[in-house]
């Protein structure tokens, strides 16, 4: 198994309700990544978790809540959300810690939507 | 701070004629990756380069790192419709536990 699953593709929210973007790997990989892509923009780091526990955040507003519940899961839980919150949001792995040479495999993603 | 540029930030070509796109950074890179993302897809892992001066090839597609590793470019060469998506470079951010900076990417669309 060579993926990054996520769920759901797609997702329409209200600026006042709670969801959760899931994404899951077999491939052993020890970090997992979530990215934020706006349209014709490059990915945005957000998060990084190394060996399940949280190594980076990039400053990202607190109505944004990542969680990593074991090697294979990444959940990123999202509530009060703004509509510029709507993007692309990616999830990657790299099969060990972040660090120089490690490529990401990136997940289809899912297309968020914030009315 | 450390900055990823990266040229053209569009290119229209006719089937069959080259492409190449064009990555420069601030600083001296260790490594430079590079991705590509079809149109309503996901980025995907194409190539790194670590060496100075360092040229790899991908069937129609050469990879170069330059000499002070601070530049890089992809080339395609007879570009094909199934060429069409966004080329992104990634560099290293220096010393940030592996966070990857990406260029603004080059869109290429190629004419049948």
């Amino acid at each position: 198994d060579t993926e990054v699953t996520q769920t759901p593709k797609h997702l329409v929210m209200g600026m006042t309700n709670k969801k959760s973007l899931k994404c899951e790997q077999h491939m052993g990989h020890r970090a997992m990544y979530w990215y934020k892509q706006k349209a014709k923009k490059p990915p945005e780091l957000m998060f990084v978790y190394s060996y399940e526990k949280l190594s980076i955040n990039e400053s990202v507003p607190s109505r944004f809540s990542p969680e990593c519940p074991n090697s294979s899961l990444l959940n990123l839980h999202l509530h009060a959300l703004q509509p510029e919150d709507s993007a692309l949001y990616l999830c990657a792995s790299t099969p060990r810690g972040p660090g120089d040479g490690e490529k990401l495999f990136f997940g289809s993603g899912t297309q968020l939507s914030v009315l | 701070g450390q900055q990823v540029m990266q040229i053209p930030q569009y290119q229209h070509v006719q089937e069959g004629e080259d492409f190449t796109t064009y990555c420069n950074s601030s600083t001296t890179l260790s490594n430079i990756q590079w991705y590509k993302q079809r149109p309503g897809g996901h980025p995907v892992f194409l190539i790194q380069l670590v060496k100075s001066g360092e040229v790899k090839k991908q069937k129609r597609l050469t990879f170069q790192f330059g000499e002070a590793k601070k530049n890089s470019s992809l080339h395609i060469t007879a570009t094909q419709t199934t060429d069409v998506g966004t080329y992104f470079c990634a560099g290293p951010v220096y010393n940030q536990g592996g966070k990857l900076i990406f260029g603004q990417g080059t869109e290429l669309s190629v004419k049948p």
